[in-house]
């Protein structure tokens, strides 16, 4: 089993549509989540960052974390065409420690 | 702010070559930064983690020897592929970090390396 499991996708939503990655993973010792969306031959970029449990919502996107559960989840509401990219989710076990990424899910928001 | 730059964007090389990466924060000292690889349809894998003025950390599986990684300053670091065959094609990314953690983390836009 691997550590952080992630739907690969593709994802193909239309414009102004809910959508919902999500991630789950096996190391109970994480503490750090976050998500990373990554357009086509370009680095990531940070989109959110959770600490432990909780909802973390920021502009369009909410971030998710049940640890009870090792389900992770990052809502983006009224969806765009311009959010269509790879949305990776990366966990750490605690601050300076290193990141562990899922395979990323492939978005596709068609206008 | 917090720009990462990486040159080259795309490089080619023969087989048996050396290729070097470079990775520069433009407006920030980066006390760390890591290397990672990504192959096509899979997720980012860090490489290793280097400190100015230290050696790099490989994770395991990364041959040291044939991934140099050089972080003299604290606002460079280079990976060195050497001998590289076309096994080593991917995509490499940089990330630097200001503090001694590894949670707010700059990518650059990545370096494709393609042996022929």
């Amino acid at each position: 089993q691997k550590e952080v499991e992630q739907d690969p996708g593709p994802l193909s939503v239309p414009e102004g549509a809910i959508v919902s990655l999500n991630c789950t993973y096996s190391n109970s010792a994480f503490q750090y989540f976050m998500w990373y969306r990554q357009y086509s031959r370009k680095g990531p970029e940070l989109l959110m960052y959770t600490y432990s449990s909780g909802n973390k919502e920021d502009g369009r996107f909410t971030a998710q974390v049940d640890k009870s559960s090792k389900y992770i989840s990052l809502f983006i509401r009224d969806s765009q065409p311009s959010d269509s990219a790879t949305y990776l989710c990366a966990m750490s076990e605690g601050y300076g420690q290193n990141f562990v990424f899922g395979p990323g899910t492939r978005l596709s928001v068609l206008p | 702010g917090a720009v990462v730059s990486q040159h080259p964007s795309w490089v080619i090389c023969k087989s048996g070559t050396s290729v070097k990466i470079e990775c520069r924060s433009l407006d920030f000292q980066a006390t760390t930064m890591f290397w990672y690889r990504q192959f096509p349809k899979q997720s980012l894998m860090l490489m290793a983690t280097s400190n100015e003025g230290s050696k790099a950390t490989y994770e395991q599986g990364v041959e040291k020897d044939k991934f140099l990684i050089n972080h003299a300053s604290l606002t460079l670091s280079t990976l060195t592929v050497t001998s590289a065959h076309p096994e080593d094609s991917s995509f490499y990314i940089c990330s630097a970090s200001q503090g001694a953690s590894s949670y707010e983390q700059y990518f650059g836009p990545g370096t494709r390396l393609t042996v022929t």
